[in-house]
């Protein structure tokens, strides 16, 4: 099973600021990495594949990069509706599908 | 548009099942796969499984290898997902969501907790 460990587990932001995010696999999965934005009471939601396409509706402001075993997820100026939970999640070895343990990212 | 809706909220004795429903609209059925995963509170999310609604084919995590049983029925647009024994530790948040690509997912159900008290 491909272990997902996300840094830091918290990262305290002020709006308009820029948040990098890191997700590093226990071994490599390509591409086949997936971010998702989840806030309080509600289900994730698909922000980035393949490691940096965006899904569809999401702002340009949020960018995803790397390949193999590290990640970033970028957001290059915080808005208010983006303090919430990241979590990314390999799908390239599954089953099972492994998830990160999450960054919380919250107001400075 | 893609919505899946979800069953209601349940509360089970330790020992007993749960069936959740996950109802899909917005596109053709059997196109997708759909996974289920969990999520306990303050934790990571969980795999469950996963199923194929076009032939049925499934897939399971070997944590819960014999408990879970995940089906479809195509006429009702719907997916099901059958846990078994239950115990504390299964106290979660439950959610189906949808693939793009069989594997990869886009969209997720609204959630429906599971509470395991005696």
């Amino acid at each position: 099973e491909i272990v997902m460990t996300q840094s830091p587990a918290t990262l305290s932001v002020s709006p308009g600021e820029r948040a990098t995010l890191s997700c590093r696999a226990s071994q490599g999965v390509s591409r086949n990495l997936a971010w998702y934005q989840q806030k309080p009471g509600q289900a994730p939601r698909l922000l980035i594949y393949g490691a940096s396409t965006r899904a569809t509706g999401i702002p340009v402001r949020f960018s995803g990069g790397g390949s193999g075993t590290e990640f970033t997820l970028t957001i290059s100026s915080l808005q208010s509706e983006d303090f919430a939970v990241y979590y990314c999640q390999q799908y390239n070895n599954w089953p099972p599908l492994t998830f990160g343990g999450g960054t919380k990212v919250e107001i400075k | 548009q893609v919505q899946l809706v979800q069953s209601g909220a349940e509360v089970k004795k330790p020992g007993a099942s749960v069936k959740v429903s996950c109802e899909a609209s917005g596109y053709t059925f059997t196109t997708y796969a759909f996974h289920w995963v969990r999520q306990a509170p303050g934790q990571r999310p969980e795999w469950v499984g996963w199923i194929n609604a076009g032939n049925g084919d499934t897939k399971y995590s070997q944590k819960f290898q014999g408990r879970v049983t995940i089906t479809r029925d195509t006429s009702a647009s719907t997916v099901y997902m059958d846990l078994s024994s239950l115990r504390s530790e299964d106290t979660a948040v439950y959610y189906c969501a949808k693939t793009m690509y069989q594997v990869l997912i886009d969209h997720w159900g609204q959630g429906t907790l599971v509470t395991v008290s005696s």
